[in-house]
């Protein structure tokens, strides 16, 4: 099992609707998650981090928790055409050999948002 | 602009020359990193360094060799690559706690070896 899995799309959605990401992990204690969007030729950008069961909102993303199922979401609200790119979920996992934390990061989804 | 700037942008080089990756991070953060990304593949980490110590090596061949001069300065020294070493090659700086590391990326280095 990978230790990050996203669906590697791409989602292709209308303008102005919802766009939603999924991302689930494998290592139960993880404790910090993050989104980074990535346009094609560019580096990642983080957009969202989230560390509690639950929503967290910041304008038109909305990241969403659930540590007993083992997934974290992303959603988009009125999608726009700039909002197509890659979107990478990147999970702290504690490596116990290095007693410290490593960010893995999964393969992305790429989202394509049409007019 | 993120802070962290790296050089060159794109970089093609025969398999038996030398060249070195160049970042610098203007954020005052503790920890630095090599990542690399090919298509279809996830980020991988290749190495970590926390207040100039390397910390972190994921068992990258030895054609690739880090230096870290200060906390602001990384290198990635490059020698006899293969065709397939081509790839992005990321710096990315945080203020590492030990326990969440929110990552600010360089604008990458395309890899080219021919």
């Amino acid at each position: 099992q990978k230790e990050v899995e996203q669906n590697s799309g791409p989602l292709s959605v209308p303008e102005g609707a919802i766009a939603s990401l999924n991302c689930t992990y494998s290592d139960r204690g993880s404790q910090s998650f993050f989104w980074y969007r990535q346009y094609s030729g560019k580096s990642p950008e983080l957009i969202m981090s989230i560390y509690s069961n639950g929503d967290k909102e910041d304008g038109r993303f909305t990241a969403q928790l659930n540590k007993a199922s083992q997934y974290v979401s992303l959603l988009i609200r009125d999608s726009q055409p700039s909002d197509s790119a890659t979107y990478l979920c990147a999970v702290n996992i504690l490596r116990v050999a290095y007693n410290t934390d490593k960010l893995i990061f999964g393969t992305g989804t790429r989202l394509q948002v049409f007019p | 602009e993120t802070g962290v700037t790296q050089t060159p942008r794109h970089l093609v080089m025969g398999m038996t020359n030398k060249k070195s990756l160049k970042c610098e991070q203007h954020l005052g953060h503790n920890a630095m990193y090599w990542y690399k990304q090919s298509a279809k593949k996830p980020l991988e980490l290749m190495f970590v360094y926390n207040f100039k110590e390397q910390t972190e090596n994921n068992s990258v061949p030895s054609r690739f060799s880090p230096e870290c001069p200060n906390s602001s300065h990384l290198f990635l020294h490059l020698h006899t690559l293969q065709p397939e070493d081509s790839a992005l090659y990321l710096c990315a700086s945080s203020q590492y706690d030990g326990k969440n590391e929110k990552l600010f990326f360089g604008s990458g280095t395309q890899l080219s070896v021919l």
